[in-house]
């Protein structure tokens, strides 16, 4: 079974720094690119973030660049996702999602997404 | 960027119904875009990709279609279990969410 287990959410204040991580299981690690996507409390979904199987591509979105980082460790299974500087704007739930290889460029630019987590929630509040 | 436009946000119909949701693009993207389903409380599940492939175990009253900036995701008979919130998404570079379409039953 494909499973994706996020974890590390919290209350934050604005400013703070938080770090997620996603563990998986149930597929080889090193065969997928990785994502995260959010969503805020009633709102629709944003991706937020790729990287790659060799970590040699990452992207993010234009409302976190330069302010999240993502990373992934093939030795834990997990992709992570440093956030600095949080504001109330990036209070969400944040999902875990794996690329779909039938993209434009496999493993190079992100798909779609297959398998999500069930998420960890983000608030970032005074 | 892209600008990834659904319409309607909302749309209420019966049981039966066929209905269509749209998805329009600012740049033609040729057919790199997915449609998910989100129920109330739930995870997104992909539903159709690459514009008009289904998913595997996705039921066949879902259709989608369309390329470049036009497309549509088609319930041909609206059941009960469909009521959620769709989203379609772009992935020809990064990926881009249009706003949702929530469905509900009359």
């Amino acid at each position: 079974e494909v499973l994706l287990v996020e974890s590390g959410g919290g209350l934050v204040k604005p400013g703070g720094s938080l770090r997620l991580s996603c563990t998986i299981s149930g597929f080889n690690f090193n065969d997928f690119s990785l994502n995260w996507v959010r969503q805020a409390p009633g709102k629709g979904l944003e991706w937020v973030s790729s990287i790659s199987t060799s970590t040699t591509y990452k992207y993010y979105a234009d409302s976190v660049k330069g302010r999240f980082t993502i990373s992934r460790d093939s030795a834990k299974n997990s992709v992570y996702l440093q956030m600095h500087s949080l504001t109330v704007e990036d209070t969400a739930v944040y999902y875990c999602a794996r690329d779909h290889p039938d993209g434009v460029v496999p493993d190079t630019i992100p798909s779609f997404f297959d398998y999500w987590g069930q998420g960890t929630l983000v608030t970032v509040s005074s | 960027d892209i600008q990834v436009t659904q319409s309607p946000s909302s749309l209420s119909a019966s049981v039966g119904d066929r209905i269509t949701i749209t998805c329009r693009t600012s740049q033609a993207i040729f057919n790199y875009l997915a449609w998910y389903q989100q129920k109330s409380g739930k995870v997104p599940k992909v539903l159709i990709y690459a514009a008009s492939t289904l998913q595997s175990g996705v039921p066949s009253r879902f259709s989608g279609s369309g390329s470049e900036t036009d497309f549509t995701l088609t319930i041909s008979s609206l059941q009960p279990e469909d009521v959620a919130t769709y989203y379609c998404q772009t992935y020809n570079r990064v990926p881009f969410f249009g706003g949702g379409t929530k469905v509900e039953i009359k």
